[in-house]
């Protein structure tokens, strides 16, 4: 079968780093991305990652390991707008096809 | 560049009607692809449409069907609904050149609410 596991709920505060866990167990692998998205709103895109390693941009990072079938979201410098939920999905097949995890809700305190 | 566009974003139908979405993708782009998320099940992928043809389709039942047109619109249409069919409906649309996955882009969706 298709499992995408990432944690349900996790909480942080301002400033702080959090990463996001997600692992993985598809029948391929074209890619694995991040998305964002806040309560009542569409996801919005935050990283591709399809070669192992760490993809940076600004206060988000995203590693990849194949091998292991695991990937991680790291944020940094930590705003109250980073609350939302984030979602891992896997590309696995031809097409456009995402299989997304049922995502992971970040409250951010002050 | 304006982003994916949906309509109507929200929708009241009751149990046995049928209904159409919308989706205009991100001009450019070819892919249209569609997905049902609900609280318990999270993003469900429906079905993927590339130049005119469905290239994949999810685990969903015959009532959920969908369609492009030559510009990259797209439709979906459910059939006789049931109330679990109560969700938001998500289009995204992907530009893609020779093959190479690229990013989805999201719409604003459509809630659709069944009674």
């Amino acid at each position: 079968g298709q499992n995408i596991d990432q944690p349900t709920e996790m909480t942080a505060t301002e400033g702080a780093i959090v990463q996001i866990n997600c692992t993985y167990q598809t029948s391929g692998f074209n890619g694995l991305f991040w998305y964002q998205q806040h309560a009542g709103e569409a996801p919005t895109f935050l990283s591709y990652n399809v070669l192992d390693g760490l993809e940076e941009k600004g206060r988000f990072s995203s590693f990849l390991s194949r091998s292991k079938g695991y990937s991680y979201l790291l944020l940094k410098e930590l705003q109250m707008k980073d609350s939302a939920s984030y979602l891992c999905a896997v590309n696995g097949q031809a097409g456009t096809a995402l299989i997304f995890g049922k995502g992971t809700t970040l409250s951010v305190s002050s | 560049k304006a982003g994916v566009t949906q309509t109507p974003r929200y929708l009241i139908k009751t149990r046995g009607q049928q209904v159409t979405l919308s989706c205009s993708p991100i001009s450019g782009h070819r892919s249209v692809s569609w997905y049902q998320q609900t609280p318990g099940q999270g993003l469900q992928f429906l079905f993927e449409y590339f130049s005119e043809t469905q290239r994949n389709k999810g685990n969903f039942p015959g009532r959920f069907s969908g369609r492009q047109f030559s510009n990259s619109r797209s439709e979906m249409n459910v059939s006789t609904l049931e109330l679990g069919d109560s969700a938001l409906y998500l289009c995204a649309s992907s530009l893609e050149v020779s093959g190479v996955q690229e990013t989805q882009y999201f719409g604003p969706g459509t809630r659709l609410l069944v009674l």
